[in-house]
C-alpha cells in the first residue's frame, strides 16, 4: 500500500513556467516531508523540506505548501529552467517510532522544462 | 567534505548467485540506510544501521541482509538473486538515527540475467 501518493506522474512546462507537484498521505504520525530530486544516474539528492507545524517554506526557487488538515502537500518551482529537468520525490517520515528513520517516498514526477 | 560513496557502480549476476555492495556514508555520519528503486515499486526502504545494529527493517525477504563495521561503513548482501532483484541500490547516511536529513550516494546498478 503506497503510504504516499504523489501527482502527476509527469509535468511538462515551458522555461519560466512555475510546475507544481502534489502529494498526499493517510498516517498522521508522519512529522518530516522532504522532498528529494534526481538526474538520470544519480542518487536522490534532498532539495528541501517541512515539518507540520508549518505552512509553507521557501529556498531559492523551491517552495513547499503544506496543508494538514488536508494531508496535503506540494512542490512550486518558480522560473523554472531546463536544467531543473528531473525526477522529483516527496517522502514522509515519523521521526520517532518502530519506523524510526525511515522514508517512505511518493512514486516520482518526471519534470521537463523546455527551453 | 566527500559524499556518501557506494561501490561497486555497476555489476552484473547471474540467477542464483550472491552479491554484496558497498557503501561508505559522510564523514561523521552513523546511520547508514538502504533503499532499492525500480521502476515498477518506485523507492522501497531494505533497512537502517545504526552503532553496527540493524535499527528498523522494510518488508524484503530474508535473502536481503547487511551490516555496519565500527567505522559505519555498510554492506548489503543479496543471497540466490532472482531476476527481480535487479535494481538500483542505494543507500543513505545521516548523523544520527532517525535524524531528519538523508544524503544518498549515486547508488550500485543491481543487474541481474
Amino acid at each position: 500500500q503506497q503510504q504516499v501518493k504523489q501527482s502527476p506522474q509527469s509535468l511538462i512546462v515551458q522555461k519560466g513556467g512555475i510546475p507544481i507537484i502534489n502529494c498526499a498521505y493517510e498516517n498522521t504520525a508522519f512529522d518530516y516531508f522532504p522532498w528529494y530530486q534526481q538526474f538520470p544516474g544519480k542518487g536522490p539528492a534532498l532539495l528541501i523540506a517541512i515539518r507540520p507545524d508549518v505552512s509553507e517554506k521557501k529556498e531559492g526557487r523551491f517552495t513547499i505548501s503544506f496543508n494538514k488538515s488536508a494531508k496535503q502537500f506540494s512542490l512550486h518551482i518558480m522560473d523554472s529552467q531546463p536544467g531543473d529537468s528531473a525526477t522529483y520525490f516527496c517522502a514522509a517520515l515519523i521521526s520517532g517510532g518502530s519506523t524510526l528513520g525511515r522514508l517512505y517516498f511518493g512514486r516520482g514526477t518526471q519534470l521537463t522544462v523546455w527551453p | 567534505k566527500a559524499g556518501v560513496t557506494q561501490t561497486p557502480r555497476y555489476l552484473i549476476k547471474t540467477r542464483g548467485q550472491q552479491v554484496t555492495l558497498s557503501c561508505s556514508p559522510i564523514s561523521g555520519h552513523r546511520s547508514v540506510s538502504w533503499y532499492q528503486q525500480t521502476p515498477g515499486q518506485g523507492l522501497q526502504f531494505l533497512f537502517e544501521y545504526f552503532s553496527e545494529t540493524q535499527r528498523n527493517k522494510g518488508n524484503f525477504p530474508g535473502r536481503f541482509s547487511g551490516r555496519q563495521f565500527s567505522n559505519s561503513r555498510s554492506e548489503m548482501n543479496v543471497s540466490t538473486l532472482e531476476l527481480g532483484d535487479s535494481a538500483l541500490y542505494l543507500c543513505a547516511s545521516s548523523l544520527e538515527t532517525g535524524l531528519l536529513e538523508q544524503y544518498f550516494g549515486p547508488g550500485t546498478r543491481l543487474t541481474v540475467t
